[in-house]
């Protein structure tokens, strides 16, 4: 089945803990994307690859770190996470830059206490 | 990169139509207009996207003003399924602009 999974689903830290969140797809799709979802301010992109090794900020990379080693991989690190990095986060993917259709992963929520 | 203004709320009685409105006045000519659609508790899916003539899929209709200037996304038949927040975003996939800009789309409640 083509999805998008993420890793974990539910994260509870605390502050200044590096965490990883993982995102796979299994489309060899070359577009892979990060945002994070808040109340109030819809859905905001955080990074982006175009390709493996092509990487490029979104409109709120500050905090975020992401690698694209491998085409189906592409995790969104926080070095050190505060409050304000609590979230519901989706990865996403979709055949390029410029397809049309993105596919979406179920979500990380994260709680940074 | 060009905005999209969408109303916060709508509601529609189920098996009628449901009419979406989009506008987006600051529309460059190579942008594509892009509709997604997030149920609860789950992430944004594609449901239609078009240039500058209307659009049909099995999702939904597309049905986009002569001056490109406004859109709308038609529902033919509301059901208790179709309740989601609904995104309507524009993308140059000509020019190269790679991001995405969601916004806080439409929060579409259908009445039983």
């Amino acid at each position: 089945e083509a999805q998008v999974t993420q890793n974990p689903r539910y994260l509870i830290t605390v502050t200044g803990k590096k965490l990883t969140v993982t995102c796979s797809q299994n489309m060899n799709h070359e577009y892979m994307s990060w945002y994070r979802q808040d109340p109030g301010l819809g859905l905001r992109q955080i990074y982006y690859s175009m390709n493996v090794e092509v990487t490029d900020k979104g409109d709120v990379p500050e905090g975020y770190k992401v690698s694209r080693k491998e085409k189906r991989n592409f995790p969104l690190i926080l070095e050190s996470p505060s409050p304000n990095q609590t979230s519901l986060y989706f990865c996403a993917s979709s055949l390029g830059a410029q397809a049309y259709e993105q596919y979406f992963g179920p979500g990380t929520r994260l709680t940074v206490t | 990169d060009a905005k999209t203004t969408q109303p916060n709320s709508m509601e529609s009685n189920e098996e009628e139509p449901v009419h979406l409105p989009c506008n987006h006045s600051t529309i460059s000519g190579t942008d594509y207009i892009h509709w997604y659609r997030q149920l609860p508790s789950q992430g944004p899916e594609y449901v239609i996207h078009g240039l500058t003539s209307n659009v049909n899929n099995r999702m939904a209709s597309l049905a986009i003003a002569e001056d490109r200037k406004s859109s709308t996304l038609i529902l033919h038949r509301a059901t208790l399924r179709d309740a989601a927040v609904y995104y309507c975003i524009l993308r140059d996939v000509i020019s190269g602009t790679y991001k995405y800009i969601f916004g806080t789309g439409t929060r579409l409640k259908v009445l039983a």
